[in-house]
């Protein structure tokens, strides 16, 4: 059975940092292109960034280029987001979801991250 | 702003059929068959219901299909059941600001 379980949303200052993880397991994690999805409470979806297979590609959404940074370790079956320069628009559920295809076939439960002072 | 528009609510009545459209442009839904769409119950994680613009996952429904024409996308759910009641989103694969990009979702309300 395919599991992703994220951690470390927690509350933080504008300006501060965070680091975001999800823990894969039930497939051949080191296969697939993995991405991070946010949602604020009430909102729609908005992809934020993915990584590919071997970790040698990146991409993110404008919103969050230069201050998100995506890695994984394939060895650890984990997927990671580095958030720095928080802002309170940054205030979102964020899910992990496994690749199939340009979509998106597993999600985890997601981890809340709110920025607040 | 979503990069593909949804209607913001549908309704149908119990084993009615229901059509959800999500509009995009040739950069994405029009230029490729990589359209997804997602289940959203309150307090849940999206759930994959189609890709490829018209596939199902394994165990999804056959009541759920998709299909494409030009810029646009559609779901369309037959025999509506009291737990389709859901928000669904649509998905599509885009060269434009972002590789993946989202509807803002419908709200679909079985009377």
């Amino acid at each position: 059975e395919v599991q992703l379980v994220e951690s470390g949303g927690v509350v933080v200052q504008p300006g501060g940092s965070l680091r975001l993880s999800c823990a894969a397991s039930g497939f051949t994690f080191d296969d697939y292109i993995m991405h991070w999805v946010r949602q604020v409470p009430g909102k729609g979806l908005e992809w934020v960034s993915l990584i590919s297979w071997d970790g040698g590609l990146t991409d993110y959404a404008d919103s969050v280029k230069g201050r998100f940074t995506t890695s994984r370790d394939n060895s650890k079956d984990s997927l990671y987001l580095q958030m720095n320069s928080l802002r309170s628009e940054d205030s979102a559920l964020y899910y992990c979801a496994k690749d199939l295809r340009y979509g998106f076939d597993y999600w985890g439960q997601g981890t809340l991250v709110t920025v607040s002072s | 702003q979503s990069a593909l528009t949804q209607p913001a609510s549908v309704s149908g009545s119990p084993g009615q059929s229901i059509t959800i459209s999500c509009t995009g442009t040739s950069s994405d839904i029009g230029g490729y068959n990589y359209v997804s769409w997602y289940q959203q119950h309150p307090g849940k994680a999206p759930k994959l219901m189609i890709f490829d613009v018209s596939d199902r996952p394994s165990g999804v429904s056959d009541r759920f299909s998709g299909s494409k024409s030009g810029n646009a996308a559609s779901l369309t759910i037959s025999g509506l059941q009291s737990e389709d009641e859901a928000i669904y989103y649509c998905g599509s694969y885009s060269t434009r600001s972002a590789p993946r990009v989202f509807g803002g979702g419908t709200k679909l309300t079985v009377l």
